[in-house]
């Protein structure tokens, strides 16, 4: 399983840019990357995937590097509610064992 | 899409007593189904996966038991309770495919959660 490093914390200003960074070194060629973040007290919630190009969805930007080693979340005018614990993940193609989740990144939106 | 439902929403249980959590998922046929443990402050941790009726996969070894008895109904469950069983229990589904459970997913398929069970052990 190809594993993931995220930083430990971050803080970002209310109205900014929130970039988060993931590296995945060992990721494989058929292997995509996915982002999901957790509010307190509720289930992750899905915010993007990719598996070479950059994606753009309502919530957030997603952009790998071209080696695939690593790829960072945007989020592109951060808001309060997005405070939350922020999840890169590298998907296992293994039948029925999807999901790794690892400690994420702990993202403070300060007002 | 899919839309997972979990029950009980908050539990306190003493040592030693029974467990069961359901979860079941509407919208999609043929579905992955996962249970996992997040402890307070920590990671997900996968307990168990189904891929269909009957067919229970274990990652950890423990004191828990999974059961799919329905398609779209996956259950946990414990005969005796431990105090390092309290934490989120989360239930998430990968949409089913066509072709039943013999289809392996692709890498494309997102894992989506329940609103997770909250379990306290006295």
């Amino acid at each position: 399983d190809a594993k993931t490093t995220q930083p430990t914390s971050m803080d970002c200003a209310e109205g900014r840019a929130a970039n988060l960074p993931c590296n995945h070194s060992t990721i494989s060629g058929n292997e995509y990357v996915y982002w999901y973040r957790q509010i307190h007290s509720q289930g992750p919630q899905y915010i993007i995937h990719g598996l070479k190009n950059n994606e753009t969805n309502e919530m957030a930007s997603l952009i790998i590097t071209e080696d695939r080693k690593s790829s960072t979340l945007i989020l592109p005018h951060a808001t309060l509610r997005d405070t939350a614990v922020y999840y890169c993940i590298v998907r296992v193609d293994n039948y029925g064992q999807n999901f790794v989740f690892g400690p994420g990144t702990r993202l403070s939106v300060l007002p | 899409s899919q839309t997972i439902h979990q029950w009980p929403a908050t539990l306190v249980q003493p040592v030693g007593s029974p467990l069961s959590l359901e979860c079941t998922v509407e919208g999609t046929s043929n579905p992955n189904l996962y249970w996992y443990r997040q402890a307070a402050g920590r990671g997900l941790q996968l307990l168990f996966y189904s891929v269909g009726i009957g067919q229970i996969s274990s990652e950890v070894p423990q004191n828990l038991s999974a059961s799919r008895p329905q398609d779209r109904q996956f259950i946990l469950s414990s005969k005796k309770l431990l105090l390092s069983d309290s934490g989120f229990y989360l239930c998430a589904c990968i949409r089913g495919l066509a072709g039943g459970p013999q289809i392996r997913s692709t890498g494309r398929d997102t894992q989506y959660f329940g609103p997770g069970t909250r379990l306290t052990v006295l």
